[in-house]
């Protein structure tokens, strides 16, 4: 199993807004920075934020990052039908990066 | 525009030897990081390892130490991972991604090489 636990899956209808968690250590999370990757059917991930709560340029505001502690969460925001993907945190564990084990994005 | 190429698609057999190539356009090559990244079949994302360009220095994971060996050609801007022998267990999607020195986040990513072992 993953070093940092994410739920396997979460749903919500559009225009509504979801959460996604992260849970990790004091060795993780609770020590670096987290990044979120979202990855669309069939497609490389991308990275959607850095440096626990940062959106790379072209990533709208309806994506969120925040963490506390040893957690981390990402939020998006007025759901559209092509948010629809798998959603992963990282961040560094005793110079290994490690990756949470994915959360499937449906948008019903 | 800051791109990452990888190499195409490869079908091998058990206990074949592959290298895959990643190559970096657009940007300062030895001035990131190159990771590689494994998933397989309806998986998550697995970090392999990663290399310094400017001075081939790498890190594994444990998980992958020993099974593969990453490497990189600053000359033309390119790495590598590399299997001495392949397993049907290998078959998978691999990406690379690069991260800004001093920080811990993969900023772009290859479009990614699907290996595929079979006998």
């Amino acid at each position: 199993q993953s070093v940092l636990t994410q739920p396997p899956s979460v749903s919500a209808a559009p225009g509504q807004k979801v959460t996604i968690s992260c849970s990790g250590s004091s060795s993780n999370i609770g020590n670096n920075y987290v990044s979120w990757y979202q990855q669309l059917p069939g497609t490389a991930p991308k990275l959607l934020i850095y440096e626990n709560n940062k959106r790379p340029s072209g990533i709208p505001d309806r994506f969120s990052g925040s963490k506390s502690g040893t957690s981390a969460t990402l939020g998006i925001t007025g759901l559209q039908t092509g948010d629809e993907a798998d959603y992963y945190c990282g961040t560094w564990d005793s110079s290994l990066k490690v990756f949470g084990g994915g959360t499937k994005l449906t948008v019903l | 525009e800051v791109q990452l190429v990888q190499s195409g698609a490869e079908v091998k057999k058990p206990g074949e030897s592959l290298r895959i190539s990643c190559k970096g356009s657009g940007y300062s090559f030895t001035s990131y990081w190159i990771n590689w990244v494994r998933q397989m079949p309806g998986k998550g994302l697995e970090w392999m390892g990663r290399i310094d360009p400017s001075d081939s220095y790498t890190n594994y994971s444990p998980s992958f130490q020993g099974h593969v060996t990453i490497s990189s050609d600053k000359s033309i801007s390119t790495a590598y991972l590399q299997w001495s022998s392949l397993k049907a267990s290998d078959t998978a999607m691999y990406y690379c991604a690069r991260h800004p020195r001093y920080t811990n986040y993969f900023d772009y990513w290859g479009q990614g090489t699907l290996v595929t072992v079979s006998s």
